[in-house]
């Protein structure tokens, strides 16, 4: 099974900040990452597809980046609507989640 | 607009069964696969089992193989997922989602609580 790891768990920050959240896959994984964002009593939304590829509708603050078993999510410019859970995705064989990141007020 | 909607939540006894539902629209429903997805209370997420609604092909998690049962009618464009008897450790969200480059469209979400 491929694992991924998320760190911080937790990442206080504030309005304007630029944000990056790490996430590392046990074995390669190639480009095959995606990042969702999740705020509570909400379904996870698509920000991020094949490591670095913007899904539609998403700002442009959101960006990726990495290849193999290292990769980020930035966000430029923190915005209130922001603060959410954020999880990685591996889907080079079958599907694993990283165990999340909060983002929440500094 | 292509979306995923879900049944309702349940609240349950356990040993007793339980069919959630996922019907889609606005897409083509026999191209892509259907995933269903565990988030239990204050945890992250978890990929349970998919489905193809062409042919009805089900892949399971290893961690949930036997436990539920993934079901699809193409023809009412609706994904199922099913328990025989269920157990207090199933209290969970579940979600379904449409697996594309990732999982692009998700359903509302069904809270499924299980207490005696």
């Amino acid at each position: 099974d491929i694992q991924m790891t998320q760190s911080p768990s937790t990442l206080s920050a504030s309005i304007g900040d630029r944000v990056t959240i790490t996430c590392r896959a046990s074995q390669t994984i190639s480009n095959w990452l995606a990042w969702y964002q999740q705020k509570p009593g909400k379904a996870p939304k698509l920000l991020i597809y094949k490591a670095s590829v913007l899904q539609g509708g998403v700002p442009s603050r959101f960006s990726g980046s990495g290849f193999g078993t290292e990769f980020t999510l930035t966000i430029d410019s923190l915005q209130a609507d922001d603060f959410a859970t954020y999880y990685c995705q591996q889907y080079d064989n079958y599907w694993t989640f990283g165990q999340g990141t909060k983002v929440e007020v500094k | 607009e292509v979306q995923l909607v879900q049944s309702g939540a349940g609240v349950k006894k356990p040993g007793e069964s339980l069919r959630i539902s996922c019907e889609a629209s606005g897409y083509t429903y026999t191209k892509n696969w259907i995933a269903w997805v565990r988030q239990m209370p204050g945890k992250g997420l978890e990929w349970m089992g998919i489905v193809f609604p062409r042919d009805s092909d089900v892949r399971y998690n290893p961690s949930f193989q036997g436990q539920v049962t993934i079901s699809v009618d193409k023809s009412i464009n609706t994904a199922y997922i099913q328990w025989s008897s269920l157990k207090a450790s199933d209290t969970a969200m579940y979600y379904c989602a449409r697996l594309s480059d990732g999982m692009d469209v998700w359903g509302q979400g069904t809270m499924v609580i299980v207490s005696s």
